[in-house]
């Protein structure tokens, strides 16, 4: 199994310029979960999902949009990035919410100028 | 949610018993407690968790007191490969969660 996979691994965006950022998991795990990560700060929480095709807000979506349109993949859209947006990503999956271990991937580096 | 508050840093030597405390003063009856390890460039990894008294495994223990105001992650015989950031993360069953800000451990020769 590779478990979580995110793809890209580096990416700089110009303000205003869009972007998908690719999660896919192949443990059939139902939950699946979007965090951003600033420099000496913990994760914050932008989106998660409990299933295919629903989907809830975190701590931070300002300026995001997601979707679950199979179990394995949980794809992060910015629409019109902004410096504020720099940030690393990281996507996690767990079978279940409630406390159950979260799998991360490795994480998208993503600088907006 | 509960705030969770960590140290910033700590230092030890190899051989040595690492204590890294959680603050979570606000924490709720139906909270979890979750911490985990993690390394330069890569996503963070599932150490412990639990939800009252003490927990333990093959690589860590966590001790929560009767009020779980707070939680100790205890690392026994820390070595050089265990320098790493430390989250704890506090999380309920509405999936509602809260990192805490990562304590640095380095692990000296």
């Amino acid at each position: 199994n590779a478990g979580v996979t995110q793809t890209p691994k580096f990416r700089i965006l110009k303000i205003g310029q869009s972007m998908t950022l690719q999660c896919t998991q192949d443990m059939n795990h139902n939950y699946m979960y979007w965090y951003r990560q600033d420099p000496g700060m913990g994760l914050k929480l932008i989106y998660y999902s409990v299933g295919a095709g629903i989907t809830d807000k975190g701590e931070v979506p300002n300026g995001y949009n997601v979707s679950r349109s199979t179990t394995e993949d949980f794809p992060l859209r910015l629409e019109l990035a902004a410096p504020s947006q720099t940030s690393v990503y990281f996507c996690a999956s767990s079978l279940a919410g409630e406390g159950d271990t979260q799998y991360f991937g490795p994480g998208t580096r993503l600088t907006v100028l | 949610l509960a705030k969770t508050t960590q140290p910033i840093s700590m230092d030890s030597y190899e051989g040595q018993e690492v204590n890294i405390t959680c603050s979570h003063n606000n924490i709720a009856t139906n909270d979890y407690i979750t911490w985990y390890q993690q390394f330069p460039s890569q996503g963070p990894r599932f150490i412990i968790q639990g939800y009252k008294t003490k927990v333990k495994n093959e690589v860590a223990s966590l001790f929560i007191p009767a009020d779980r105001k707070s939680s100790t992650l205890s690392l026994p015989r820390v070595s050089l490969s265990d320098t790493a950031v430390y989250y704890c993360l506090v999380e309920n069953n509405n999936n509602d969660m809260r990192f805490g800000a990562g304590t640095r451990l380095t692990v000296k020769p």
